[in-house]
């Protein structure tokens, strides 16, 4: 059982550029987020979604754009990178909605030149 | 705009020694506190939660405390082990449960022997 897979682990983009950051979970997790983490802040909420072909914005969605074809898979893309999005990101995922604690996976540190 | 924040950014404690972290946040609204531990390059790992209608929650080693009348969250650690050495954050949630989390910056916890 492998938990929250996150790929790639780390990354340096050029500005304009476009990436797709990956999250994979296979516990059957109706819930998955993504977050990012800047030095010296908390983690907060870019895009969530509560099931397969459900999503929504959270406090920073500006930049990003997300997707939920499958249960498994949570896809977080930068359409044209911009050095504020220097960042680690994190994607997690719970059983449902509000009933359990989200699991984390290990981050993907993402650098933009 | 509201945040959960920490009072302390480092805190060093002997091992063995008790260790307690606090938090206070300023939603009066929010009905769900978490405590999160993250090891350097892992993501968030889940330790303990509490309700709003609660003031105390213990779990292996640790203890949450909630003081709605300051709006003031804490964590205490037992008996402190150099494991215990990491960047603690709480979060609220105002959703009714563990999504839509707002993070605290992190308090860094460093174990000495």
């Amino acid at each position: 059982n492998a938990g929250v897979t996150q790929t790639p682990k780390f990354q340096v983009l050029k500005t304009g550029q476009s990436m797709t950051l990956q999250c994979a979970q296979d516990m059957n997790h109706e819930y998955m987020s993504w977050y990012r983490q800047d030095p010296g802040m908390g983690l907060r909420l870019i895009h969530y979604s509560v099931g397969a072909g459900i999503t929504d914005q959270g406090e920073v969605p500006n930049g990003y754009n997300v997707s939920r074809s499958t249960t498994e898979d949570f896809p977080l893309r930068l359409l044209s990178a911009a050095p504020s999005q220097t960042s680690v990101y994190f994607c997690a995922s719970s059983p449902t909605q509000g009933s359990q604690p989200q699991h984390f996976g290990d981050g993907t540190r993402l650098s933009i030149l | 705009g509201e945040s959960v924040g920490l009072h302390l950014p480092t805190l060093s404690v002997q091992e063995g020694d008790n260790s307690i972290i606090n938090c206070a946040y300023s939603n009066s609204a929010s009905d769900y506190f978490i405590w999160y531990k993250q090891e350097s390059g892992k993501g968030p790992q889940f330790i303990i939660d509490i309700r709003s209608n609660m003031d105390k929650r213990q779990g292996q080693r640790v203890t949450v405390l909630l003081n709605k009348t300051v709006k003031h969250l804490s964590l205490q650690i037992a008996a402190t082990q150099p494991g215990d050495s990491a960047v603690y954050f709480c979060a609220e949630s105002r959703s009714g449960g563990y999504n839509k989390l707002i993070f605290g910056a992190g308090t860094r916890l460093a174990v000495h022997p």
